[in-house]
């Protein structure tokens, strides 16, 4: 089963709430990242996490907030949102091997996340 | 540094023609290469991959690959093109840091009936 599921797949929230998208693989990857994508734009990494640790922070502003609770499950937690955020955040997850480079990253369905 | 370029932003076929989706790349290491999908407000699906054993790939869905170290490209093509290809398609180069990943800008594929 090649499958990443995130939730919710809509989210409209204001600039003072806070939410939290939720990220959930079961094929043992140890390898777990959040991208974000723009209309008619390619994914940007923003987070990277091996082994349950972050590992790379793409230089996000702090009003995201990501936790990888375990090795199966990946949160990205939002505040104090603007509008410019608004965007279809994915989430994709890969194995980590040894002496294996450039793996494949399975991607999630996304969440498309509206900042009024 | 790696970096990807796909050649065409947007590329129309007649439904029933091939396909030619151009991408080249730049990397110092031997690079793994993908082909990714996107149907509109969906997530990104892998096509095919080419990871140093066979330089033409065959993946999903009638889609190939070939990858031509001397040219540093790695096109896709599909022989017949079906109206469920319209989708945006993004070509991506993974070296040596099994986290970085580059994506290419992207392509348009549009098919008419």
């Amino acid at each position: 089963d090649t499958e990443v599921t995130q939730t919710p797949k809509h989210l409209v929230m204001g600039m003072t709430n806070k939410k939290s998208l939720k990220c959930e693989q079961h094929m043992g990857h140890r390898a777990m990242y959040w991208y974000k994508q723009k209309a008619k734009k390619p994914p940007e990494l923003m987070f990277v996490y091996s082994y349950e640790k972050l590992s790379i922070n793409e230089s996000v502003p702090s009003r995201f907030s990501p936790e990888c609770p375990n090795s199966s499950l990946l949160n990205l937690h939002l505040h104090a949102l603007q509008p410019e955020d608004s965007a279809l955040y994915l989430c994709a997850s890969s194995p980590i091997r040894r002496g294996i480079y450039g793996d494949t990253q399975y991607f999630g369905p996304g969440t498309r996340l509206t900042v009024l | 540094a790696q970096s990807v370029t796909q050649l065409d932003s947007h590329v129309s076929v007649s439904e029933g023609t091939p396909v030619l989706l151009r991408c080249n790349y730049s990397s110092s290491y031997s690079p793994s290469l993908f082909w990714y999908v996107q149907h509109p407000n969906k997530g990104l699906q892998l096509l095919l991959k080419y990871t140093s054993a066979a330089t033409l790939v065959k993946g999903i869905n009638g889609f190939e690959a070939e990858f031509k170290k001397s040219e540093t490209s790695f096109h896709l093509t599909k022989p017949s093109a079906h109206m469920s290809d319209a989708a945006e398609y993004f070509c991506v180069v993974s070296t040596i840091d099994p986290n970085d990943m580059r994506f290419g800008a992207g392509t348009r594929l549009t098919v008419k009936p």
